[in-house]
């Protein structure tokens, strides 16, 4: 099964506007986790959640997790030019796999 | 601030030959990983070590790939007879260890590309 299906697929926004994703996933998760990825770059670690919280804040990204949905959401506000390029969400189950399992993500353009 | 480094950045070679690609993880970490990406597509698991031993592996992970830690810092992957479909981007991760939630750091990535 699927594990970390993103959507929007793709956003586009102007400078200034905040930017919502969101992540839906199918199993028990020990953490979620949200990555960047400049185009055909590496993968840059932006913000971690437990299973046990529900919110989390690390400058202008906010990341809610509702484990009861199995979703998670993450918002950049204030967006600039610099914050295009391309969102994942990785889950690390609860049991079984302990590496991360990707959505297929969310791209993300803001025109200047 | 401490990060993974990967080389090489770019490698291209023919179906059927042998690539080793190489990582070197952040200093004290001790639980080391392989991702890869083919273009378009999700990041997918391939193999973690741990101990100096595979921890976990995936169905990608078939007898024609390998992982070794040669000499305390270098992290390698070795694909031994190469196919079209191996060409992907590869990420190495490393992550300190103790908790399981701790973070994964993932590398720059090497572009593998095989005619």
């Amino acid at each position: 099964s699927q594990q970390g299906e993103e959507d929007p697929q793709a956003l586009s926004i102007q400078e200034g506007e905040n930017a919502t994703m969101n992540c839906s996933y199918k199993t028990s998760i020990n953490n979620l986790q949200w990555y960047r990825q400049n185009s055909g770059r590496g993968l840059v670690h932006l913000i971690l959640i437990r299973s046990n919280e529900r919110e989390k804040h690390s400058g202008r990204l906010r990341v809610t997790l509702d484990t009861s949905k199995k979703s998670s959401s993450l918002l950049i506000t204030a967006s600039r030019a610099a914050d295009t390029a391309s969102y994942f969400c990785a889950t690390l189950m609860d049991t079984g796999r302990r590496a991360l399992t990707f959505g297929s993500g969310t791209r993300l353009q803001v025109q200047p | 601030e401490p990060e993974v480094t990967q080389t090489p950045s770019h490698q291209v070679t023919q179906m059927g030959q042998e690539v080793i690609l190489r990582c070197v993880p952040i200093s004290n970490h001790l639980y080391f990983y392989w991702y890869r990406q083919i273009l378009g597509q999700k990041v997918e698991f391939l193999v973690s070590f741990y101990n100096n031993e595979i921890s976990e592996k995936s169905e990608i992970f078939d007898d024609q790939f390998s992982v070794e830690r040669p000499d305390g810092s270098n992290f390698t992957l070795k694909i031994r007879s190469t196919k079209l479909e191996d060409s992907a981007m590869y990420f190495c991760a490393s992550r300190a260890g103790g908790a399981i939630m701790e973070t994964q750091y993932f590398g720059p990535g090497t572009r593998l590309l095989v005619l």
